[in-house]
C-alpha cells in the first residue's frame, strides 16, 4: 500500500517553544493531506485539512494561528505547533489519499509523539 | 452525541472465540465506512472498508445497515495478533471529505 513518513517519531521540548513535523507521502503525489491528533484513550480527532498551494481548512476549535500548516509541495505537508503548551501534548498523526484511489481510503503516517513540559 | 459510538470495551476473549463489534452514526451525510485498526502508541490501519452487501475478509466479516446507521464487525477464530482497537471511521461528505473516528473497541486475545 501507500508509504506517509512522519518526523520526527517523537520530540520533547519546554513549553513556550515551537516544534514542526512533517508529513511525506513517499510513493504518490497527494493533493491533500489531513492533520490529526489523538489524546490518550480518545478518538482521532481531524485538526485540519492541507490543501497543496492554498491555505489549509482548520476544524471548529483548532487555532489556526497556534498550529500553521504548510503544504508546499505534493509531497509534503507541515505542522508547526507554536508555543506549545503541556495541553498541547498528544500524537499527532498525518494522512494522506492518493488521487486515483478508488475509495476514501486515507493512508496514515506512523504518528508523532509530542510531549511539552 | 459522538457522530461516531462503539462500545470501548475491553473485550476479552480466548484464543478461537468469535467476538462481534457494534457501531453507530448519527450523520446523514456519512458515504462510506471503514474499520481500522490501531496498535497501541501506533497509527490507525486499514482493516476493511464496509458495504452494505457486506463483505468478507478471510476471519473477518463487516456489515453495514443504512436504514438503522449501523455498522458491525465479526472476527471470527480469534487469534492472540488480533489483541488491538478497532476503530469504526465514517467518511462524511459536507463539500470536503472528512473522516469521523469512533473511539475505538479495544479487544484482548488471550491464550
Amino acid at each position: 500500500g501507500a508509504v506517509v513518513s512522519q518526523h520526527p517519531s517523537w520530540v520533547i521540548c519546554k513549553s513556550g517553544t515551537s516544534v514542526k513535523i512533517e508529513c511525506r507521502s513517499l510513493d504518490f503525489q497527494a493533493t491533500t493531506m489531513f492533520w490529526y491528533r489523538q489524546f490518550p484513550k480518545q478518538s482521532l480527532m481531524l485538526m485540519a485539512t492541507s490543501n497543496e498551494g492554498s491555505k489549509a481548512t482548520y476544524e471548529q476549535g483548532v487555532e489556526k494561528d497556534k498550529f500553521l500548516i504548510n503544504h508546499a509541495s505534493l509531497t509534503l505537508s507541515t505542522l508547526t505547533v507554536t508555543s506549545a503548551h503541556p495541553e498541547d501534548s498528544s500524537f499527532y498523526i498525518c494522512s494522506a489519499r492518493p488521487p486515483s484511489a478508488v475509495t476514501d481510503t486515507q493512508y496514515f503516517g506512523p504518528g508523532t509523539r509530542l510531549t511539552v513540559l | 452525541r459522538k457522530e461516531v459510538e462503539q462500545d470501548p470495551g475491553p473485550f476479552n476473549v480466548p484464543e478461537g472465540a468469535t467476538v462481534a463489534f457494534n457501531c453507530t452514526y448519527s450523520n446523514s451525510a456519512s458515504q462510506s465506512f471503514f474499520w481500522y485498526r490501531q496498535d497501541c502508541r501506533k497509527e490507525p490501519k486499514l482493516l476493511m472498508s464496509v458495504y452494505s452487501s457486506g463483505n468478507e475478509d478471510g476471519r473477518f466479516t463487516a456489515q453495514l445497515n443504512r436504514a438503522s446507521q449501523y455498522i458491525s464487525l465479526l472476527i471470527r477464530d480469534s487469534k492472540l495478533s488480533d489483541s488491538a482497537t478497532y476503530l469504526c471511521v465514517v467518511n462524511i461528505r459536507t463539500g470536503f471529505q472528512k473522516l469521523v473516528f469512533g473511539t475505538g473497541t479495544r479487544l484482548l486475545v488471550s491464550p
